[in-house]
């Protein structure tokens, strides 16, 4: 049973630049979230995706894009790279069906570096 | 503001004591909370999810309290081992809304 899985695993890009991130969630699983998570600090929601709508969203401004494909797997965009979105990115999937328990898979993340 | 609060300082504990993590919050009011561990450059892993009107939850060697007065969960791991050591985190299940609200996580060592 495969989990989660995100790439690359590693990306270094300029400020300016453009990026995209990958992620194919758990096996059986429809929803996927995804996350930043600076060095010391907890996960931040950026948004979530079900039946390739987004259906919620953090604080994070609109160069934050993604997209949700028919086969549930999922892509992070952010556009005009700053050096603050240096971070980990994380990918999760969850079962739409679970509700509210929202008991949440990650991925093994994406290290972004902006220089 | 919503806050979560973590204790930023290691946890340095003996081999085979309890370890014990607080997570505190306040202007919130979550459906449940969910308990993640995270190693150096991995993702998080689930551990255990306890419900709002559950007072504690066991797994193993793992014991989660939730106290909806007091807006605290404490988190235990008994018989502490080195292979426990790592950032756990805790995040808050809102009503109506599926997002995670992380703490920034508490780092635990455990001292062969």
């Amino acid at each position: 049973d495969a989990g989660v899985t995100q790439s690359p695993t590693h990306l270094i890009k300029t400020r300016g630049q453009q990026v995209t991130l990958r992620c194919s969630p758990k096996s059986g699983h429809d929803t996927v979230s995804w996350y930043q998570q600076a060095l010391g600090q907890g996960p931040q929601f950026i948004f979530q995706y079900y039946e390739e709508e987004e259906r919620q969203r953090g604080n994070f401004p609109d160069r934050f894009s993604g997209h949700q494909f028919p086969n549930y797997s999922s892509e992070l965009n952010v556009n005009a790279l700053l050096l603050g979105d240096s971070a980990l990115y994380l990918c999760a999937s969850s079962l739409a069906l679970t509700g509210s328990r929202n008991e949440q898979y990650f991925g093994p993340g994406t290290r972004l570096t902006v220089t | 503001s919503q806050k979560i609060e973590q204790n930023s300082e290691a946890l340095n504990i003996q081999e085979g004591k309890t370890a014990t993590l607080t997570c505190n919050y306040t202007n919130y009011s979550p459906a449940y909370l969910q308990w993640y561990r995270q190693d150096p450059g991995r993702g998080p892993v689930f551990l255990l999810l306890i419900r709002e009107n559950e007072k504690e939850k066991r797994k193993e060697r793992l014991k989660v309290t939730f106290d909806t007065t007091l807006k605290q969960s404490l988190f235990h791991i008994t018989a502490s081992q080195p292979a426990d050591s790592a950032t756990y985190l805790c995040a808050l299940v809102l009503y109506g809304n599926n997002r995670l609200a992380f703490g920034k996580g508490n780092q635990v060592v455990v001292i062969p």
